[in-house]
């Protein structure tokens, strides 16, 4: 099964308003952690933004911000003032800190910012 | 500050070869992770080392393939007998490790392998 889902293989959204990638996982463990990670196309991939599971208040680093809703393990990329430079694909990973020891990767999105 | 990275940069090999892939971590970083990547794909996860504690191997996909770290430091992929389908890239990852955003993964720019 898979553990983190991402369904929307490619979005648009036009520069200077907002766009929310989405992501949901799958997980036993009670402790883990939500990444979200940017890969444009010059291929080096950049870490964005991190939500611990007990964190209780929504992550947020500058434009970029995490719909973090436990209930239903969905762990959703809000991006602000879209810019054209947004343009890459968005990986959404999770790590389960008692179950596993290493990353699982979504599929990613790939975002075009249109002018 | 120097980042993670990656040697060769390119590396074309013929069917059958061997090859080494290197990985030189962020200094301090005790975990290192290598995936691979391949052509519009997600990432997939090979190996990961954490300190001096045995690698978890469960990520690599054929006895053709294993890693070592030498003294917690640099790492090398080595694939042998290289087949066509192991054409991708190969991204190596280090972080701090310990716990939270500790976790964050530091990537080296990958090194893209092309078996002919």
């Amino acid at each position: 099964a898979q553990k983190i889902t991402q369904t929307q293989p490619g979005m648009f959204v036009q520069e200077k308003e907002a766009v929310t990638l989405d992501c949901t996982y799958d997980t036993s463990d009670q402790s883990y952690g939500l990444f979200w990670y940017k890969q444009p196309s010059s291929g080096e991939m950049i870490f964005l933004i991190y939500q611990g599971s007990y964190d209780e208040q929504n992550a947020t680093e500058g434009r970029y911000s995490l719909n973090f809703q436990k209930a239903r393990k969905s762990a959703n990329l809000v991006i602000s003032a879209s810019q054209l430079g947004d343009s890459a694909m968005y990986f959404c990973a999770m790590r389960e800190y008692n179950y596993g020891q290493n990353f699982v990767f979504g599929p990613g999105t790939r975002l075009s910012v249109l002018p | 500050g120097a980042g993670v990275s990656q040697s060769p940069s390119n590396k074309v090999t013929e069917k059958g070869k061997d090859v080494e892939l290197r990985c030189d971590p962020i200094s301090g970083h005790t975990a290192l992770y290598w995936y691979r990547q391949s052509l519009g794909q997600g990432l997939e996860f090979l190996i990961y080392f954490q300190g001096n504690s045995a690698p978890d191997k469960s990520g690599l996909p054929s006895d053709r393939f294993s890693a070592e770290r030498t003294g917690g430091s640099v790492s090398t992929l080595t694939i042998q007998r290289t087949q066509q389908e192991d054409s991708a890239v190969y991204l190596c990852a280090s972080s701090l490790g310990s716990s939270g955003d500790l976790y964050e993964q530091y990537f080296g720019p990958g090194t893209r392998l092309t078996v002919t």
